[in-house]
């Protein structure tokens, strides 16, 4: 069963406009990581966050955390035609080692 | 460093017949996993092993799939015999230990049963 649930299942933007994508869970974690999947490809890893952390940078790409609410948003600044992918949001299952993946968001980034 | 590599990249077969694929992880990697992705929805992951250990096999369709990982590095994945509903991404990942951590993944094998 899917833990994860990506809010909006698709995004469409401007080139140059930030792009935020949310996602809830349901049980207690140990990270929560963020993965890109372009279309035909298999998915890359972009950024992990800890369950004591709350913020966390890479780059052109801010996600936080909030575990009292169970929720996670990945917020890409800047957005390139090149960013036109899937997001999937993975939950490290606190007590298992495993990942959760949710459906993830469908980003389209218009020239 | 060399990626996940898996074969085929795509595989059409009829349903009732048999299919398998193959993987090999990253060099060093532990943890390898197997994933179902269909179309518009997320990876379901269907077998976990550590080393040639089975760790998680809870969502694996065992009565037609089955899975192993000889001598802890490459792995294969059968489905026996295959149904319309197994029309599917398979893709394979690995990590350096299983404890939550990244998971570095293949291209994987999209398969299409008519």
């Amino acid at each position: 069963s899917q833990q994860g649930e990506e809010d909006p299942q698709a995004l469409s933007i401007q080139e140059g406009e930030n792009a935020t994508m949310n996602c809830s869970y349901k049980t207690s974690i140990n990270n929560l990581q963020w993965y890109r999947q372009n279309s035909g490809r298999g998915l890359v890893h972009l950024i992990l966050i800890r369950s004591n952390e709350r913020e966390k940078h890479s780059g052109r790409l801010r996600v936080t955390l909030d575990t009292s609410k169970k929720s996670s948003s990945l917020l890409i600044t800047a957005s390139r035609a090149a960013d036109t992918a899937s997001y999937f949001c993975a939950t490290g299952i606190q007590g298992a080692q495993k990942l959760v993946f949710g459906q993830g968001t469908r980003l389209t980034i218009n020239p | 460093e060399a990626g996940v590599a898996q074969s085929p990249r795509y595989k059409i077969i009829e349903k009732r017949q048999s299919v398998a694929f193959w993987c090999n992880p990253i060099s060093g990697h532990a943890t390898l996993y197997w994933y179902q992705q269909i179309l518009g929805q997320g990876p379901k992951l269907l077998i976990q092993f550590q080393n040639n250990g089975v760790v998680d096999d809870s969502q694996l369709p065992k009565d037609r799939f089955s899975a192993e990982r000889l001598k802890g590095v490459d792995s294969t994945l059968k489905i026996q015999p295959a149904k319309l509903e197994d029309s599917a991404v398979y893709l394979c990942a690995s990590s350096f230990s299983g404890s939550n951590g990244e998971q570095y993944f293949g291209p994987g094998t999209r398969l299409t049963v008519t």
